[in-house]
């Protein structure tokens, strides 16, 4: 039973290149969750989805960060023209149901490196 | 602005001994918390967890303890074992709908043989 899944493990991109991340849920887990990690910081929430639907996006910068999780296939978070700033370890985690006691289930993350 | 705080980046803790760590909260609205332990390179992982109707839960060698009015959680382990070394995040959320969850920055807990 793999959990979740997020590939690459990292990820180098040049200033301005564009970075997608990908994140496949555990089985039977409809709704997602990414959050940022930037360098001496906590986990910061970006967005909540479940199939095909943005459910909750406050914690998205406003330009260049989008996210989908369409109906087959991975949970993408996709920046744009990436910034030095981006660079930050991208965690993506999952759960059956909106119950926040149960806890997600983090996967291992994506560090990426903008150079 | 950082609504979840735990002011100890560091922590290390003798074998077989208690290992306390602290978090503070600033937001009243929340009234749902969540510990999660980290090893490097890897996701946090679920550990145990709280509402604000209980001011402990207990699982195994490991407590909660939630005091409402200082805004103030801590875990203990008890006793503490070499594999607990590893990064712990306190995380709070107002509703119980786990859409989005504030994490602390973590303490490093350190259990030395």
């Amino acid at each position: 039973n793999a959990g979740v899944m997020q590939n690459p493990r990292h990820l180098v991109r040049r200033r301005g290149q564009e970075a997608r991340l990908r994140c496949s849920p555990m089985k039977g887990h409809s709704h997602v969750y990414w959050y940022r990690q930037l360098p001496e910081e906590g986990l910061k929430f970006m967005v909540y989805l479940q199939k095909e639907n943005i459910i909750d996006e406050s914690g998205m910068p406003k330009e260049r960060f989008s996210a989908e999780f369409p109906k087959e296939g991975p949970s993408i978070l996709r920046i744009q023209q990436v910034v030095r700033g981006d660079s930050a370890a991208y965690f993506c985690a999952s759960s059956p149901s909106q119950d926040g006691l149960t806890g997600y289930t983090f996967g291992s993350g994506t560090r990426l490196t903008v150079v | 602005d950082q609504q979840v705080k735990q002011n100890s980046p560091s922590l290390s803790v003798q074998e077989g001994r208690i290992s306390i760590l602290n978090c503070d909260y600033t937001n009243s609205m929340f009234d749902y918390f969540l510990w999660y332990k980290k090893y490097p390179a890897e996701g946090p992982t679920f550990l145990i967890s709280i509402s604000s109707i209980k001011d402990k839960n207990e699982d195994g060698r490991f407590t909660v303890f939630l005091n409402k009015s200082a805004k103030h959680l801590s875990l203990h382990i008890v006793p503490s074992q070499p594999g607990d070394s590893a990064v712990y995040f306190c995380a709070a959320s107002a509703g119980n709908t786990g859409n989005q969850f504030y994490f602390g920055t973590g303490t490093s807990l350190t259990v030395i043989p």
